[in-house]
């Protein structure tokens, strides 16, 4: 069975830190993965999604980037954090054309 | 713009009772409408989804109905549970640049009376 792994589930740094959030994918192969944030009582934001390694694309611009090193591997980075970057990242995938997406259990992130 | 949008952000349902949980959506091209179920601090799960074409949709105590003249989605849940408490998200997708582009709601949480 497949299964989604994020890490770390919660981090606290200041702002002007860096950032590196990472996600892994089990059992499955060249999935899709995306990287989700969720403010505060708010909805899910797509930030990157990507269909391959080294295959990222953006919907929104801002400090953050995303990578994906590794077929089942997708990472968020930071070089500066912004107070506004606080939130409830999450990671998903899905495969091929279908799209139901599975997410992870998500990292919460504050930035003090 | 496109925007998938909820009229109400919370609700409050008595146990035993049915919730239907609305959702609006602007989006005509879509060619799926799904319903996500979050609960507090984990990722949303799938529930259920209804095909642009169709009207309505049922599932093991959930319907779906899909109105495309008013562009509104709804989510009825019978027979509500307190295990149903969470926040329900809708959302549209379509295929949008080679991949499938799901956009959705705000959300609304919907909270079990025991």
């Amino acid at each position: 069975s497949q299964t989604i792994h994020q890490w770390p589930a919660t981090l606290v740094q200041p702002v002007g830190s860096p950032l590196s959030l990472e996600c892994t994918v089990e059992g499955t192969s060249n999935p899709n993965l995306y990287w989700y944030r969720q403010a505060a009582g708010r909805g899910l934001q797509l930030l990157f999604y990507s269909v391959g390694i080294g295959q990222i694309s953006s919907e929104v611009p801002q400090n953050l980037s995303a990578s994906r090193p590794q077929d089942r591997q997708f990472i968020l980075s930071s070089k500066k954090l912004l107070l506004s970057d606080s939130g409830f990242y999450l990671c998903a995938w899905s495969l091929g054309e279908s799209y139901e997406q599975y997410f992870g259990p998500g990292t919460r992130l504050t930035v003090t | 713009g496109e925007s998938v949008g909820l009229h109400l952000p919370t609700l409050s349902v008595q146990e035993g009772d049915n919730s239907i949980i609305n959702c609006a959506y602007s989006n005509s091209a879509s060619d799926y409408f799904i319903w996500y179920k979050q609960e507090s601090g984990k990722g949303p799960q799938f529930i259920i989804d209804i095909r642009s074409n169709m009207d309505k949709r049922q599932g093991q105590r959930v319907t779906v109905l899909l109105n495309k003249t008013v562009k509104h989605l709804s989510l009825q849940i019978a027979a509500t549970q307190p295990g149903d408490s969470a926040v329900y998200f809708c959302a549209e997708n379509r295929v949008s640049g080679g991949y499938q582009k799901v956009t959705f709601g705000i959300g609304t949480k919907l909270q079990v009376i025991p």
